[in-house]
């Protein structure tokens, strides 16, 4: 069993809807974060997490350290959101544990 | 964009040869970890190393090694190549010794071995 869990792995959405990806881990952490990857493999951190909620323009994360359990929403979807999302908890040993990532596609 | 960088950023070696790969690390930072991404699933941790030492090692074979440098940029190596070490490769840098800063990830080097 993987430490992180997230769900759908794939999500096909229409321009404009309201998404929500989930993660659940099992082991404990430090921070949870949020990332972004594009076909070409780069990943860029969209959020860093401890506790609560975090907003970026369209970008909303949030976080139950008791539920062990985070939520990356995105609202007013559009193509260019089109990529892999991975969810990655730090453990104690500063180290990374990700999930197999939720690959979404916005169609216009 | 962050500041660290992988090179190369892409890689093809025949089976039996081994392979260096290279990682800055962002200002500031102390630790880099490596990371192995195979297609279509997450990445795997491969070891990491803070202060030029290695302090955290996955569930991969002594021929993966690495050395971090006084600047703390790192070099990931791989012996003796395997079809199966064909992957995309990552590594992260961040501070260790304080819990909420923030990792920044390079673009990768995509490894094929043929």
């Amino acid at each position: 069993k993987n430490e992180v869990e997230q769900s759908p792995q794939n999500l096909t959405a229409q321009e404009g809807e309201f998404i929500t990806i989930n993660c659940s881990y099992s082991v404990g952490i430090s921070a949870l974060h949020w990332l972004q990857q594009h076909p070409g493999g780069g990943i860029v951190s969209l959020f860093m997490l401890s506790s609560g909620k975090k907003k970026h323009g369209r970008l909303i994360a949030t976080i139950n350290i008791q539920e062990k359990h985070s939520s990356l929403h995105i609202t007013a979807s559009h193509p260019r959101d089109s990529a892999v999302y991975i969810c990655a908890v730090r453990g104690a040993g500063n180290q990374f544990y990700f999930g197999t990532g939720t690959s979404l596609t916005v169609i216009p | 964009e962050t500041g660290v960088t992988q090179s190369p950023t892409h890689l093809i070696k025949t089976r039996g040869q081994q392979v260096t790969l290279r990682c800055s690390s962002q200002s500031g930072h102390n630790t880099v970890s490596w990371y192995q991404q195979a297609l279509g699933q997450g990445p795997q941790f491969i070891f990491q190393y803070y202060r030029e030492e290695e302090n955290g090692r996955g569930n991969f074979p002594p021929r993966f090694s690495g050395l971090q440098f006084p600047n703390y940029s790192s070099e990931l190596n791989v012996n003796a190549l395997e079809l199966d070490d064909s992957a995309l490769y990552l590594c992260a840098s961040s501070f260790l010794g304080s819990v909420n800063t923030e990792a920044f990830f390079g673009q990768g080097t995509r490894l094929t071995v043929v």
